[in-house]
Formats: structure tokens, sequence, C-alpha cells
């Protein structure tokens, strides 16, 4: 079966300090992967995406960037973290495969906390 | 713009009681739906999905959900609330294909009395 695996579960950081966040999904090839922001009692909002090895795609500029440097690693970067960039991050896989409905699948997430 | 609506940011009700948790969606093409729950500080559990077919879904956990376009409306419910049902949920809406690129509504949390 497939799993997902996000890691650190939670994160200090003071503002300026870099940011990586990694995830990696197991039992399945060449799926597309996820980065979503959960800001304190609020929805989802879809950070990045890929479907394949260095393919990145952004959907709001922000100060993040992401990076898929193997079929089932997707990485959350930053520089210099904002205060802004607190949340809770959420990495998730569907199948790549096209033609075929798929969903998504979530992982655990990430608290971060920048202060 | 395309965008999904969840009405009622808290909603209560008593163990045993029915539930039905609103969602509506503006989509310019054939939407594809999602209710997710989130119980807090975890990920989030894909409790069911419509792609076509029969309008009323069955998912886990004895929700389930009726997709009306007339309405543009994916209501989700269930006839009796268990105290473990205590949590977020999410509707959200996507495209054919892009089972991953979703529009999350902003959640309704549910707390259940006993």
């Amino acid at each position: 079966s497939q799993t997902i695996h996000q890691w650190p579960a939670t994160l200090v950081q003071p503002v300026g300090s870099p940011l990586s966040l990694e995830c990696t999904v197991e039992g399945t090839s060449n799926p597309n992967l996820y980065w979503y922001r959960q800001a304190a009692g609020r929805g989802l909002q879809l950070l990045f995406y890929s479907v394949g090895i260095g393919q990145i795609s952004s959907e709001v500029p922000q100060n993040l960037s992401a990076s898929r440097p193997q079929d089932r690693q997707f990485i959350l970067s930053s520089k210099k973290l904002l205060l802004s960039d607190s949340g809770f991050y959420l990495c998730a896989w569907s199948g790549g495969q096209t033609g075929v409905n798929t969903e998504a699948f979530f992982g655990q997430g990430t608290r971060l906390t920048v202060v | 713009a395309q965008s999904v609506t969840q009405p009622d940011i808290h909603i209560t009700v008593s163990e045993g009681a029915s539930l039905e948790l609103r969602c509506n969606y503006s989509y310019g093409a054939t939407p594809y739906l999602f209710w997710y729950v989130q119980s807090p500080g975890q990920g989030l559990q894909l409790l069911l999905k419509y792609f076509s077919g029969d309008t009323l879904v069955q998912g886990i956990k004895g929700f389930e959900a009726e997709f009306k376009r007339s309405q543009s409306s994916f209501n989700l419910r269930k006839p009796s609330v268990h105290w473990s049902d205590a949590a977020e949920y999410f509707c959200a809406v996507g495209a054919y294909n892009q089972g991953g690129k979703l529009i999350f509504g902003q959640g309704t949390e549910l707390s259940v009395k006993p």
C-alpha cells in the first residue's frame, strides 16, 4: 500500500533562518505531488505541485520554493523565513496516470512557527 | 472565480443526532468533489468523493453526500453522529485528472455534545 511521510512534525524557526521540509511517498511511482499550507482557522491553499522530477508549478507568489530531486521526494524550502510563513504545511500525492480520476492523499503535516 | 463555500464555521450537535454540513461551489468545468476530515494537528483523511454517476455517494464512517448540480451543492450527511466524529471537515473541488490540485472551503468545525 502507499504511504506518505512528512518531517519534521513540528518546527520553530527564527525569522530570517532557512527552511527545509521533506516529503516522501512509498508504494507508488510517478505520483503527482503537492504542498499545501493551512493558516490558523482557515482552509488549505495549494502552494506548489509537481507532475515529475524537476517539474514544479507555483500557485501563489511567496517566500517559498519547492523542488523534486527524486520521483517520490518533494521538498519545500525557504532561504529566509518571514513571520507570515507560520502555518501548517501538508504534503499530498495523487496518481499521475493520465485519463484517470484520482484523489489526493495527505501526509500528517508539519507545524511551522516562525518567531 | 472558482471557489468553495462552507457557510457554517462551527456546528454543535448532540451525540446520536443527525448531521448535515453544507458545501457550495463555483467551478467553471465539471466539478469533482471531495469531503475530507481533519483531527486536531493531523493530516486530512478522505471521507468520500464524487466523480460521476450516482449523485448520492457513500463514504467511510457512515457518511454520505449528495451532489446537486442545480444548486451547486455537495452536502455531507450522517444519520447518527458519534462523539468520535468531532473534527474539522473540509469540502474541496478539483478538475478531471487533477486529483490533488484542489480548491478547499474554509472548513466546518464539528463539536459533539454527550
